[in-house]
């Protein structure tokens, strides 16, 4: 069964410090994997798109990265401000996706927060 | 480019009432998805209208409908209100060209059922 799981479910950070997230996906083949960030009572927001053939794409001060074989992304974050502060989300699109919405496999998400 | 528009943006309903959402989505986007949002499942998919067709249903009763218009704003509409129907419900509008293409979410509607 195609899965995204998510890790830590929650986060806690200083102001300032760096972090690094966790996405595990059993989807394959896929096609791609997203990150995005989701502030409270607002949509998601796109942070990342990597095909299956990129190692890494970076957006700021957000990094993510894939490895294929092991079928893990990981998305971090350098020098956190409080309005890093969010839920980040993985979603992967299988490659028999056909551009259809309902065929993405969504995470449940990480939830962070930033202390000052 | 305005984004995603969706209203209303929180609504507060009883048990047995029917609602109705409405999403425009960026211009010149003709794919509409809509998805559920709840604390403990993250997000789950609706359904998606492409040139008012709809192109994709997901897990959900059939309470649950939607449509899309000809300016490719779109409506969904849920009937006999249970409790467990509250949660953020977001609209999400894209491009079609690809399998890169970017969803670009509105900042949706939270439903309350008391």
């Amino acid at each position: 069964k195609n899965q995204v799981e998510q890790s830590p479910q929650s986060l806690i950070i200083l102001e300032g410090k760096n972090c690094t997230l966790q996405c595990n996906y059993t989807v394959s083949p896929f096609s791609n994997l997203r990150w995005y960030k989701q502030d409270t009572g607002r949509g998601p927001v796109s942070l990342t798109i990597m095909t299956f053939s990129e190692n890494t794409k970076s957006n700021g001060r957000y990094t993510a990265t894939l490895d294929a074989d092991t079928k893990q992304s990981s998305l971090h974050i350098t020098a956190s401000q409080l309005s890093d502060s969010a839920s980040y989300i993985c979603v992967v699109s299988p490659l028999n996706y056909g551009g259809s919405q309902g065929n993405l496999i969504f995470g449940k998400g990480t939830k962070l927060s930033v202390k000052p | 480019k305005a984004g995603v528009t969706q209203t209303p943006r929180y609504l507060i309903k009883t048990r047995g009432q029917q609602v109705t959402l409405s999403c425009s989505p960026i211009s010149g986007h003709r794919s509409v998805s809509w998805y559920q949002q709840t604390p403990g499942q993250g997000l789950q998919f609706l359904f998606e209208y492409f040139s008012e067709t709809q192109r994709n249903k997901g897990n959900f009763p059939g309470r649950f409908s939607g449509r899309q218009f000809s300016n490719s704003r779109s409506e969904m509409n849920v009937s006999t209100l249970e409790l467990g129907d509250s949660a953020l419900y977001l609209c999400a509008s894209r491009q079609i060209g690809g399998t890169n293409e970017k969803l670009f979410f509105g900042s949706g509607t939270q439903l309350s059922v008391l």
